[in-house]
């Protein structure tokens, strides 16, 4: 059963924000939120997560609503390097053992 | 600073042939995993581990051994070759809760 829904696709334009949903209503309080990207058959990159609390890095932000039922990844200066599918992930906080299982993704593509 | 490296990059296989895609770490991560992307999919996870000694089955643990003999080492074996498994191989290391998995580039396999 996926835990996350995300769109399909969408598209940035280069400079602007992107900023990438992700809807985890069934999350349990001990679940953490992960996004990775995947730029064209290259091996996944860890991009951010987080709990409860919004991040940043120096790659992202991500906001978690309250809730805790969706979250946004936001890129705040897209650039075509940035075009590749971002996964959203839930998992368990509580178990070591819990592997990371990936859904279909975003695709987004950073048009010039 | 390798990483993760996985051999070989490219393989062609006749069906029924056996081999062993290799994964080795240098991060001294007790835990490892591989996946396999189809054309188009996600990720699909097909066996982890997590310390020498102890493995586990996926999603799609099917026509794939694994053993864990060391912490740097992680190789998956093809019993049998089939079309069916024509895919692109990721190995990945660490990414036990609240860290980051580290993820090779791949192997690209193709099963005639």
């Amino acid at each position: 059963d996926a835990k996350t829904t995300q769109p399909p696709s969408m598209d940035c334009a280069e400079g602007r924000a992107a900023n990438l949903p992700c809807n985890h209503s069934t999350i349990s309080g001990n679940e953490y939120v992960y996004w990775y990207r995947q730029i064209h058959s290259q091996g996944p990159q860890y991009i951010i997560h987080g709990l409860k609390n919004n991040e940043t890095n120096e790659m992202a932000s991500l906001i978690i609503t309250e809730d805790r039922k969706s979250s946004t990844l936001i890129l705040p200066h897209a650039t075509l390097r940035d075009t590749a599918v971002y996964y959203c992930i839930v998992r368990a906080s509580n178990s070591g053992n819990t592997p990371l299982v990936f859904g279909k993704g975003t695709r987004l593509s950073v048009i010039a | 600073n390798a990483g993760v490296t996985q051999t070989p990059k490219f393989q062609v296989l006749k069906t029924g042939q056996s081999m062993t895609l290799q994964c080795a770490q240098d991060m001294n991560h007790e835990y490892m995993s591989w996946y396999r992307q189809d054309p188009g999919m996600g990720l699909r996870l097909i066996h982890y581990s997590v310390g020498a000694g102890i493995t586990d089955q996926g999603e799609v643990p099917n026509g794939y051994n694994v053993s864990r003999s060391t912490t740097e080492d992680f190789p998956l074996r093809l019993l049998s070759a089939a079309p069916s498994q024509t895919s692109v191989y990721f190995c990945a290391s660490g990414g036990l809760v609240d860290t980051e998995a580290f993820f090779g580039q791949g192997t690209r396999l193709t099963v005639v």
